[in-house]
């Protein structure tokens, strides 16, 4: 089974509007980690948010918030007031377990398009 | 600018060819990855190495080889490659402590094409 799931391969979004990507998880492991990156065409990957699973809150940093709902396996990302600069590649990620923290399962991406 | 220093950004190399990957950081971390990533997909893992010891090995053909000579360096020894191995090489690094997460720092990459 996918342990990291995104169905949307493409989204497109107006400028200075909110957006939400999502990303469903599959693991039976009580501790794990979720991760959203941003790949932009240069090819860098870059890290945006983080949420534990015993978090209690969602997490946000800046204008991305991340929508957790433990209960059904989902961590989607949504991202405020859309920028141009928000054009790019979006994985969600997660890492399971303690012992073995050094793994990361990457989803297949969302392709956003901010348009003007 | 990224903390993680990838070298060469872009690498054209043929089939009998041997080159290398290099990539540093100076982060501290313990914890240090390759991953190859081919057009519109996401990162597959290859290696991990944690401590300076390879500790993942995902089924990778041995025509690349890791190398981990110090905390701060990890290289990927390239020969014999086919042209299906061109695909961009990404380096990450991580700080692994039990019980916290740790998100992957990525390095901007090398752009390999074998020709």
């Amino acid at each position: 089974a996918q342990k990291i799931t995104q169905t949307q391969p493409g989204m497109f979004v107006q400028e200075k509007e909110a957006v939400t990507l999502d990303c469903t998880y599959d693991t039976s492991d009580p501790s794990y980690g979720l991760f959203w990156y941003k790949q932009p065409s240069s090819g860098e990957m870059i890290f945006l948010i983080y949420q534990g699973s015993y978090d209690q809150q969602n997490a946000t940093e800046g204008r991305y918030s991340l929508n957790f709902q433990k209960a059904r396996k989902s961590a989607n990302l949504v991202i405020s007031a859309s920028q141009l600069g928000d054009s790019a590649m979006y994985f969600c990620a997660m890492r399971e377990g303690v012992y073995n923290f050094n793994k990361f399962y990457f989803g297949s991406g969302t392709k956003l398009n901010v348009k003007p | 600018d990224t903390e993680v220093t990838q070298t060469p950004k872009h690498l054209v190399m043929g089939m009998t060819n041997k080159k290398s990957l290099k990539c540093e950081q100076h982060m501290g971390h313990r914890a240090m990855y390759w991953y190859k990533q081919k057009a519109k997909k996401p990162p597959e893992l290859m290696f991990v190495y944690s401590y300076e010891k390879l500790s993942i090995n995902e089924s990778v053909p041995s025509r690349f080889s890791p190398e981990c000579p110090n905390s701060s360096l990890l290289n990927l020894h390239l020969h014999a490659l086919q042209p299906e191995d061109s695909a961009l090489y990404l380096c990450a690094s991580s700080q692994p402590v039990q019980g916290k997460d740790s998100p992957l720092h990525f390095g901007n990459g090398t752009r390999l094409t074998v020709t």
